[in-house]
């Protein structure tokens, strides 16, 4: 059972539209979570981190909260650009330690248009 | 600057044929860890290794074999493949792991089994 839904699939936005995606999990316990970026065919590349209840962190355009009661996150991307075109991963860990489980959603795909 | 590097990036194999997709990490990290991506499917996690000589089962570990002969290497091995095992193969390295330590990803390994 997929236990990291990602929302929505893949979303398709204009260049310096801001935009959120939408992470919700059922992974116990939730140590912490973190949020991906994919570009096409390379590796992930970590955006940020968060591990407390209701954290908030900002790296540069992009934003991210948690909830842990509801057991949810957003990335916000604001004033997108092109290069910001990827696929972004939620990722919930459910271990402070590197022996703990990584536990991946599918991603959304984010297509960003002149 | 933290990196992984993974050979080789692409790779078409014959059924039953043996596969070796090799990692190499410059982060002095002890964890090393392989996973698949499966297009519409979340990463999972195939075996992973906190020590050299030594390897652990992930979440699934059929049909694969793992390898680190030193800190800095671990390899993945594909005895007898199968046209299942196609699939996008991805390393990745950690420290300290959890929220503490960051999560470096190589470049991936596309594999084609026919």
């Amino acid at each position: 059972k997929t236990q990291v839904e990602q929302s929505p699939q893949s979303l398709v936005v204009r260049q310096g539209e801001n935009c959120v995606l939408q992470c919700n999990y059922s992974v116990t316990p939730d140590n912490h979570l973190r949020w991906f970026k994919q570009d096409t065919g390379k590796g992930l590349v970590s955006l940020t981190v968060l591990v407390h209840e209701n954290d908030k962190t900002s790296n540069g355009r992009y934003s991210a909260t948690l909830d842990k009661d509801a057991k949810h996150s957003t990335l916000h991307i604001t004033a997108t650009l092109l290069d910001d075109t990827a696929t972004y991963i939620c990722v919930v860990g459910d271990r402070g330690s590197a022996l703990g489980r990584l536990h991946f959603g599918a991603g959304t795909q984010l297509i960003v248009i002149p | 600057e933290a990196a992984v590097t993974q050979s080789p990036r692409s790779k078409v194999a014959v059924t039953g044929g043996k596969v070796t997709l090799s990692c190499h990490q410059t982060n002095n990290h002890d964890y090393m860890y392989w996973y698949r991506q499966d297009t519409g499917h979340g990463l999972r996690l195939i075996h992973y290794s906190y020590v050299a000589d030594s390897t652990e089962k992930g979440d699934i570990p059929d049909g694969y074999k793992a390898s680190r002969p030193s800190q800095e290497n671990f390899s993945l091995i594909l005895e007898l493949a199968s046209l299942s095992q196609t699939a996008v193969y991805f390393c990745a390295s950690s420290g300290l792991g959890g929220p503490g330590g960051q999560l470096y990803f190589g470049e991936g390994s596309k594999l084609t089994v026919l």
